[in-house]
Order: structure tokens, then sequence, then C-alpha cells
């Protein structure tokens, strides 16, 4: 059975406090691992795709990397507007469901 | 419209009512899904639809029942529910067979049953 942890449960910065989150997973065989963010009251929104270990993503101030036993979402110099719960989800070669850990809500305070 | 749309946004229904909450997606996309969303617990998928045909339903109570007519639509079918299935429900789609696997979400019904 697949699963995904993901740490901290909650992590507040100060502006400009740049940090890591960690995604934990154990899946038989890797099709994907997915990054979203959720803003309160909204549906997720696609942040990245990784399909193998040692490959990185990046979008604005935001990094994700890969290895085979867990995923980083590293935020350089973040910002109040990245406030925000940031899902993992991996994905099996078998099919398209996607397994998701229960998220890390991010505070950055101005 | 764009994306991925849900109706309504927001659903209060007593536990004998029947209601429905309604998905389309205006990706081309040829997969849909429901999944469901409770306060701290992961998302969890409900049903999955692969070219209007269900692939996937993952211990759903009967009292959810699914409706796919064609790969634009989906529907959700609500019926003596309880107090337990308040929650945030989520459609998504996906384009099947391309190799990319990512999911794109809508906005959500928040459900309340009393």
């Amino acid at each position: 059975e697949d699963q995904v942890t993901q740490s901290p449960e909650a992590l507040r910065l100060q502006e400009g406090e740049s940090s890591s989150l960690n995604c934990s997973y154990t899946v038989s065989g890797l099709r994907g691992l997915f990054w979203y963010r959720q803003d309160p009251g909204k549906g997720p929104e696609f942040l990245f795709t990784l399909y193998s270990a040692g490959e990185e993503k990046e979008k604005e101030r935001l990094k994700a990397t890969l290895t085979k036993k867990e995923s980083f979402l590293h935020i350089t110099a973040p910002k109040p507007e990245d406030s925000a719960t940031y899902l993992c989800a991996v994905q099996e070669t078998s099919g398209s469901r996607l397994t998701f850990g229960e998220g890390t809500q991010l505070t950055v305070n101005p | 419209e764009t994306g991925v749309t849900q109706t309504p946004r927001h659903l209060v229904m007593g536990m004998t009512n029947k209601k429905s909450l309604k998905c389309e997606q205006h990706l081309g996309h040829n997969a849909m899904y429901w999944y469901k969303q409770s306060a701290k617990k992961p998302l969890e998928l409900m049903f999955v639809y692969n070219f209007k045909e269900q692939t996937e339903n993952n211990s759903v109570p009967s009292r959810f029942s699914p409706e796919c007519p064609n790969s634009s639509h989906l529907f959700l079918h609500l019926h003596t529910l309880q107090p337990e299935d308040s929650a945030l429900y989520l459609c998504a789609s996906s384009q099947e067979g391309s190799g990319r696997g990512e999911q794109y979400f809508g906005p959500g019904t928040r459900l309340t049953v009393t």
C-alpha cells in the first residue's frame, strides 16, 4: 500500500527566511510525485511533477527535488503570499490514483 | 469557463434529502475523479472514470452514487447522508495515456449535512 508522510505539519516563517518541506513516500513503482498548493476554501493547485530520482523543478521561489525515498520543496526568500497548505502525492506505475499526504500548512509572516 | 468547475460551491442538506454535485472540465481530458477532503485528513479518492467508464470505486458507501455521461461532465448524487459526510468534495481531471499524470482540481463543494 502506498504511503505518503509530510513534515512538518505546520511551519511558520518570517518573510525572507528560507526553509524546506519534506515528503517521504513508499510506493511499489513510482510513476510520478506531485506537489500541489491549496489555499483555504479552494481546490489544490498543481505545482510540479517529478518522475525520477535526481530530478529538480523550479517555479519562482519554489524548488522541488526527488530521491528514491523522499522529496523536498525548498522555499527561498518566501513572501506572505506563499502562505498555503502544500500537498504531496504519489502515483503508481499501475494506475492513475493519487495517494496524498496530510500536507504542510505554511505561514509566512511579514 | 476554463479549467475545472464545480457547482454548487456550498451545500447544506438534511439527512433525508437528495442532492447532486456537478463537475465540468474544460481541458479536453479523458479521466475524471471525485475526492473527499475532511479536516485533518489526507484527500481520499472516491471514484475514477476513464472515457466515461468507472474504473475505480474506493469502497465508497452506496449513499454516494456517481454518474459520468461524457468525458467532460461528472456528477455525484447524494442521498440519506450522515453528518460525518460533511466535507469538501473535490472533482479533478487528467489526460490518461499522455505520460503526464497530473490531475487538475476544481474549487470544490463544501457540503454540510445537518
